[in-house]
């Protein structure tokens, strides 16, 4: 059973345009959603988060929208550019005790911005 | 400051064989993390360490063991390493407070 589910495996997009990019979670206990980038042959990168009690967190380019009626989040990127072109992780963290917690990741979405 | 190492970067291994793969960070962090990508699969947890001393399942741990070392090192790993073991791994550490994890570059691991 899926907890956090990408439904889009590839989305390409025109450079200056904006990216969107969806992630869909079940679990009602994460507390903490995040978005990783990867380049191909790297580990994943942290690119921004959001706390549960919050509904937009912005970080330059990079917009995070929760909708946590819909158990829904999104990650806006505004303008596009070439660089961005990755395999985008969403994550959502939740605490396993002895104060730490695990994340459960999604299977990505491959982002291509073409120039 | 060099964040999470991880060594070998590659290895191809013959079922059965046995490697330990292993994992360092300079951060000062708490947690580690063992992971596994796999195609179209995502990353997947192995094991983690919510401290020095302590050692938790995932959801993946079968086939695997860890040590955690001392508060800076966390290996994995493989008695007996058969082929649905051959994946990406990666490393990972977090401050317990902190909502992101710092990933390694990862080890490509082949078993034929």
């Amino acid at each position: 059973d899926q907890q956090v589910k990408q439904n889009s495996p590839s989305l390409s997009v025109q450079e200056g345009r904006i990216s969107i990019l969806n992630c869909d979670y079940t679990n009602s206990m994460f507390d903490y959603f995040l978005w990783y980038k990867k380049y191909p042959a790297e580990g994943p990168t942290f690119l921004i988060s959001i706390s549960s009690i919050k509904d937009k967190n912005e970080d330059g380019r990079f917009t995070v929208f929760l909708n946590k009626s819909a158990k829904h989040l999104s990650l806006h990127i505004v303008p596009s550019q070439p660089g961005d072109s990755a395999v985008y992780f969403c994550a959502a963290r939740q605490g396993s005790g002895a104060g730490s917690y695990q994340l459960t990741f999604g299977k990505g979405t491959k982002l291509s911005v073409i120039p | 400051n060099a964040g999470v190492t991880q060594t070998p970067k590659f290895q191809v291994l013959k079922t059965g064989q046995s490697m330990t793969l292993q994992c360092a960070q300079d951060m000062n962090h708490n947690s580690m993390y063992w992971y596994r990508q796999d195609p179209g699969m995502g990353l997947r947890l192995i094991y983690y360490s919510a401290s020095e001393g302590t050692t938790d399942k995932g959801e993946v741990p079968n086939g695997y063991n860890v040590s955690r070392l001392n508060k800076r090192e966390f290996s994995l790993r493989l008695e007996s390493a058969a082929p649905s073991q051959t994946s990406v791994y990666f490393c990972a550490s977090s401050e317990v407070l902190v909502g992101s994890q710092f990933f390694g570059p990862g080890t490509r691991l082949t078993v034929l």
